[in-house]
């Protein structure tokens, strides 16, 4: 079974930093590209980046490009988001997605997300 | 604003056909496979639907997905209560090089 499951989110002040991780299982890692994809409470989905299944390539929103960085480690089986910056409108529940094959392939498996809170 | 467009809502009877439409553009669906979420609170999204048209296994033939142009729909049939969810579209967008979402249509079972 496909488990991926976030961890790291917590309540930050503006321009404050927080480190997001997530651990995966049941799935060949390293085949597949991943991404963080956010939910803002009340709100809609935004994808936010996606990184190669080498990690040697990644993508960003135009919203966090210079802010976050993607990252994983395959020998750990688990994804990064560092998060630099903070605003108030990076609240929202994070969720780790495994992409079917690249990063322009679908969002095959979901965690549940994690929180992140930005505020004074 | 989402990239692509989704009714705000909308709602049926046990038993009954729904259909949740998905509008974009030539650089999106006009372009790109969609794919459609299932989303609960409290549980992780779910892929209902890739490349248009294509179903996971395990996912019930009840949901299927189609796409013209630039519009793409997800029906459901025989509604059941469980079917009652947050739904969302998605597609890669050529233009904004990034992944594109609809706004979400919430789905209730009367």
């Amino acid at each position: 079974e496909v488990q991926l499951v976030e961890s790291g989110g917590s309540v930050v002040r503006p321009g404050g930093s927080v480190r997001l991780s997530c651990a995966a299982s049941g799935f060949t890692f390293d085949d597949f590209a991943m991404s963080w994809v956010r939910q803002v409470p009340g709100k809609g989905l935004e994808w936010v980046s996606c990184i190669s299944w080498s990690g040697d390539s990644a993508d960003y929103a135009d919203s966090v490009k210079g802010r976050f960085t993607i990252s994983r480690d395959n020998a750990k089986n688990s994804l990064y988001l560092q998060m630099n910056s903070l605003r108030a409108e990076d609240t929202a529940l994070y969720h780790c997605a495994s992409h079917g094959g690249t990063c322009h392939a679908n969002f095959d498996y979901w965690g549940q997300g994690i929180l992140v809170t930005v505020s004074s | 604003q989402s990239v692509l467009t989704q009714p705000f809502s909308a709602s049926g009877t046990p038993g009954q056909r729904v259909t949740i439409s998905c509008s974009g553009s030539s650089s999106n669906i006009g372009s790109k496979n969609v794919n459609w979420y299932q989303l609960i609170p409290g549980t992780a999204p779910k892929l209902l639907i890739f490349s248009d048209i294509h179903r996971p296994s395990g996912v019930p033939d009840r949901f299927s997905g189609s796409k013209s142009g630039t519009s793409a729909s997800l029906a459901i049939s025989g509604l059941r209560s469980e079917d009652e969810a947050d739904y969302y579209c998605a597609a890669w967008d050529d233009s904004l090089n990034a992944w594109a979402f609809g706004g979400g249509t919430r789905l209730t079972v009367l």
